[in-house]
């Protein structure tokens, strides 16, 4: 039971270097998002994939770009990586809206 | 989106109860959610409760859900060192997503 998987599970960058983190699961889930979690702010929501082929902007979508490559896979953009990027990043699936979410392992990013 | 708030921290003795409370934000939402965030991991359901109902039990857990006010909380019976964990209360948001509290560690001592 995969579930919902992430790569890297840890990455350092500096600043102005690009990187994308992937999310693929396989749970034939229709919604996918991207969420970060930071000390003190609790979790966050970046992007989202209310169903393959459809993007919208979370709470804190500034920095980043999401594709929804099909109905699997969904990654998250960091264009020109920036400290304020450091965090853990989860991604999450969910069958439908309104229902249980399910969570990846989540990714460490360091950025200096 | 809003705040859904919940105290930051709460340390109990093992085997005592412990109770974790939430205000969430969003009266339309449908379900209302408590995950559980061991170290290094991710976020894994522990239990929910449908909008309509304002208690659910489900074994050492019971959730009680306070409409007018906007008061979910989050009981743990005979609370052992392995509950020790992060608990994150949260709402749908728009109908998609899922808004989170900042979550409560719960720290469980012998």
């Amino acid at each position: 039971n995969a579930g919902v998987t992430q790569t890297p599970k840890f990455q350092v960058l500096k600043t102005g270097q690009s990187m994308t983190l992937q999310c693929a699961q396989d749970m034939n889930h229709n919604s996918m998002y991207w969420y970060r979690q930071d000390p003190g702010m609790g979790l966050r929501l970046i992007y989202y994939s209310a169903s393959e082929g459809t993007t919208d902007k979370g709470e804190v979508p500034n920095g980043y770009n999401v594709s929804r490559l099909n109905k699997r896979e969904f990654s998250l953009r960091l264009e020109s990586a920036a400290p304020s990027q450091t965090s853990v990043y989860f991604c999450a699936s969910t069958p439908d809206v309104n229902t249980e979410a399910f969570f990846g392992q989540g990714t460490r990013l360091t950025v200096v | 989106g809003e705040d859904v708030e919940q105290s930051l921290f709460l340390s109990v003795r093992e085997g005592d109860s412990s109770v974790i409370n939430c205000t969430y934000t969003d009266s339309s939402s449908t379900y209302l959610y408590w995950y559980k965030q061991e170290p290094g991991a991710g976020l894994q359901l522990l239990t929910y409760i449908f909008s309509n109902m304002d208690m659910k039990q489900d074994q050492r857990l019971t959730v009680l859900l306070n409409k007018k006010d906007k008061h979910l909380s989050l009981r743990i019976a005979d609370t052992q060192t392995g509950d020790s964990a992060i608990y994150f209360c949260a709402e749908t948001l728009s109908g998609y997503a899922l808004n989170f509290g900042k979550g409560t560690s719960l720290l469980v001592t012998p």
